[in-house]
């Protein structure tokens, strides 16, 4: 298996529930980051979380990153349909001078 | 808007011609980099130029030319492609190497 899998690979909600995506990761790692993506568009950065960190907060967002288990989860609290995107996580190995490494990421549905 | 643009944003081509895609960036950033995302695969890094000079080729097969001519434009030349080639083409850029990547929304390429 590859750096950085998300799991599930896909996941269907109702409005106002939480949505949990897991990633796992094999190497090291200077920081991790979440992408988020609409259907065929571009990624939009949601939130970056350092090796040393251990939780983060962003609005609606909360990231965990757990280096002992090399896994990290993105929360979605309070979920709206606009939600519904593809999200994707993306380590940073130390020896790979920042280049990204995605996983083939999570497909989240929020039904109105 | 994420301070990114692609042009085109959609490409047909057959496989005997030449084009290119476009990626501007609004950021100051001084990294650039391309990427493919095929169906049902992880974003795969193609390229990556700093400070104009390129850093990275992932192998790429030489029918992709990259062109970074100054820190604000990345251009991706085309010759020759496959059907197997037909992908989303993304940019993305950075202020460094390890810093939060920023994408554009993509050209979608289908090669006939």
């Amino acid at each position: 298996s590859q750096q950085g899998e998300e799991d599930p690979q896909a996941l269907s909600i109702q409005e106002g529930e939480n949505a949990t995506m897991n990633c796992s990761y094999k190497t090291s790692i200077n920081n991790l980051q979440w992408y988020r993506q609409n259907s065929g568009r571009g990624l939009v950065h949601l939130i970056l979380i350092r090796s040393n960190e251990r939780e983060k907060h962003s609005g609606r967002l909360r990231v965990t990153l757990d280096t002992s288990k090399k896994s990290s989860s993105l929360l979605i609290t309070a979920s709206r349909a606009a939600d519904t995107a593809s999200y994707f996580c993306a380590t940073d190995p130390p020896d790979q001078g920042g280049k990204l490494i995605f996983g083939q990421g999570t497909e989240l549905s929020v039904k109105p | 808007e994420t301070g990114v643009t692609q042009t085109p944003r959609h490409l047909v081509m057959g496989m005997t011609n030449k084009k290119s895609l476009k990626c501007e960036q609004h950021l100051g950033h001084n990294a650039m980099y391309w990427y493919k995302q095929s169906a049902k695969k992880p974003l795969e890094l193609m390229f990556v130029y700093n400070f104009k000079e390129q850093t990275e080729n992932n192998s790429v097969p030489s029918r992709f030319s990259p062109e970074c001519p100054n820190s604000s434009h990345l251009f991706l030349h085309l010759h020759t492609l496959q059907p197997e080639d037909s992908a989303l083409y993304l940019c993305a850029s950075s202020k460094g190497r390890q810093e939060t990547q920023y994408f554009g929304p993509g050209t979608r390429l289908l090669v006939l």
